[in-house]
């Protein structure tokens, strides 16, 4: 079973500080990784994700995740806070093997507040 | 592309009541999935359908819910006799049948039990 662990509810960083968010996965076989933003009251929208291939992926809004195996970490950073940066992250695994069905097991989520 | 649509965007329901939420994919999507996210916590799968077929559900799709894709086409997701733990937010998402895809989400239905 999959499973996924994003450490820290809530984080706030000062408008043009580096953004850190941590993501740490659990699964039995090589997992797919994926980072979405949530707005509220919206759904979700795909930031960036990891298949396979090279681990430093690189997202929308100048958001880049690196995958580390023997870490088991999935670290969603952007180099520069936005205010428009502030909402809701969550972390999600998926194994695509076998026929699966390719569904989402998601993290508790981040909530990104930034200060101006 | 019009994206993932999700009716309605808010439901407000009596207890005991039944109610109904309709999901339309993107046209050329025949995986479709539903979530349930409660305050405070990240989306939770409850079922999914390839084409018309539901080929998965969650132990958290108590006997109260039932979920049909008829046609693979559009897909319709219902409560029984609400309960107020019931209340979340409903989210809908489709992808394409393929590994290395991406899962687009609608704007989710909330639900409001009282």
């Amino acid at each position: 079973a999959q499973s996924v662990t994003q450490l820290g509810s809530h984080v706030s960083v000062s408008e043009g500080a580096l953004v850190l968010l941590r993501c740490n996965y659990s699964s039995s076989v090589p997992p797919y990784l994926f980072w979405y933003v949530q707005y509220p009251n919206q759904g979700l929208q795909l930031l960036l994700k990891y298949t396979t291939g090279a681990t430093l992926v690189k997202g929308i809004n100048g958001f880049e995740a690196e995958f580390k195996k023997s870490e088991t970490s999935f670290h969603l950073t952007k180099p520069s806070a936005h205010m428009s940066d502030a909402a809701e992250y969550f972390c999600a695994v998926t194994v695509p093997w076998g026929g699966a069905t390719n569904k989402l097991i998601f993290g508790t989520g981040t909530l990104l507040a930034v200060q101006p | 592309d019009t994206g993932v649509s999700q009716n309605p965007r808010h439901k407000i329901t009596k207890r005991g009541q039944n109610v109904t939420f309709r999901c339309d994919p993107i046209s050329e999507h025949n995986r479709l999935y539903w979530y349930r996210q409660t305050l405070g916590q990240g989306p939770e799968f409850l079922t999914y359908f390839q084409n018309e077929a539901q080929l998965e559900k969650s132990r958290l799709l108590s006997d109260r819910f039932s979920a049909e894709r008829p046609k693979g086409s559009f897909s319709t997701l219902e409560i029984q006799r609400t309960e107020q733990g019931d209340s979340a937010m409903y989210l809908c998402a489709s992808s394409r049948g393929q590994q290395n895809t991406e899962a687009f989400f609608g704007q989710g239905t909330r639900l409001t039990v009282v």
